[in-house]
């Protein structure tokens, strides 16, 4: 069965802090990844994608390990607006997405 | 910004009956997708749609489960005998294609008593 895991959390840290999560997948032949963003009882919202060469958007970056098979995020300069659950997405494949179960961050005043 | 919208918000329902969830996707996507999260879990896939027809479905999505594209907008998941496990928040989502990023409704909070 193919699976994404995440670490749950939360993890909570001090606004300006780095934080980093990391996502781990089963599916070896997997390529292609999605980080979302959900806030509490909201819809997941596309923070940025995750290929083969990483990816960065200010003060977030991603990338992808294929040989150990994870993800990561990094947040840099943590702000209270990105207290929020992020979900690891394996889009590879099929028709669907595979959700990771998130991590949820908590960033303190 | 086009945005997916979902109705209704919230909908109780009793154990056995019948429900219709309705989402409009982004008018240009092509692709529509059900999903389901139960509080506190994971979001997990319900079912794709392309076409008129379904792509790809989950084991959660048995025989009391059907989706429709009803006119050139809307997009329906139907639950025919609702049970207690079935309360979860219902999202559906729209994409350009198929590997592009796919946008999600803000949700139907499905309650069965």
């Amino acid at each position: 069965r193919k699976e994404v895991e995440q670490d749950p959390g939360p993890f909570n840290v001090p606004e300006g802090a780095t934080v980093a999560f990391n996502c781990t997948y089963s599916n070896s032949a997997s390529q292609s990844f999605f980080w979302y963003r959900q806030d509490c009882r909201k819809e997941p919202k596309l923070l940025m994608s995750v290929y083969s060469s990483g990816n960065e958007d200010g003060r977030f970056t991603a990338q992808l390990n294929r040989a150990s098979q994870y993800i990561s995020l990094l947040i840099r300069d943590s702000k209270l607006s990105d207290s929020a659950t992020y979900l690891c997405v394996d889009i590879s494949g099929t028709y669907k997405y595979i959700f990771g179960t998130g991590t949820r961050l908590k960033v303190l005043a | 910004e086009p945005e997916v919208t979902q109705t209704p918000s919230h909908q109780v329902t009793q154990m056995g009956q019948e429900v219709i969830l309705r989402c409009v996707p982004i008018s240009n996507h092509l692709y529509f997708y059900w999903y389901r999260q139960i509080l506190g879990q994971k979001v997990e896939f319900l079912v794709s749609f392309y076409n008129n027809e379904i792509s790809e479905k989950s084991e959660i999505f048995d025989d009391q489960f059907s989706v429709e594209r009803p006119d050139g907008s809307n997009f329906t998941l139907k639950i025919r005998s609702t049970k207690l496990e079935d309360s979860a928040m219902y999202f559906c989502a729209s994409s350009e294609a198929f590997s592009y990023e796919q946008y999600f409704g803000p949700g139907t909070r499905l309650t069965v008593t």
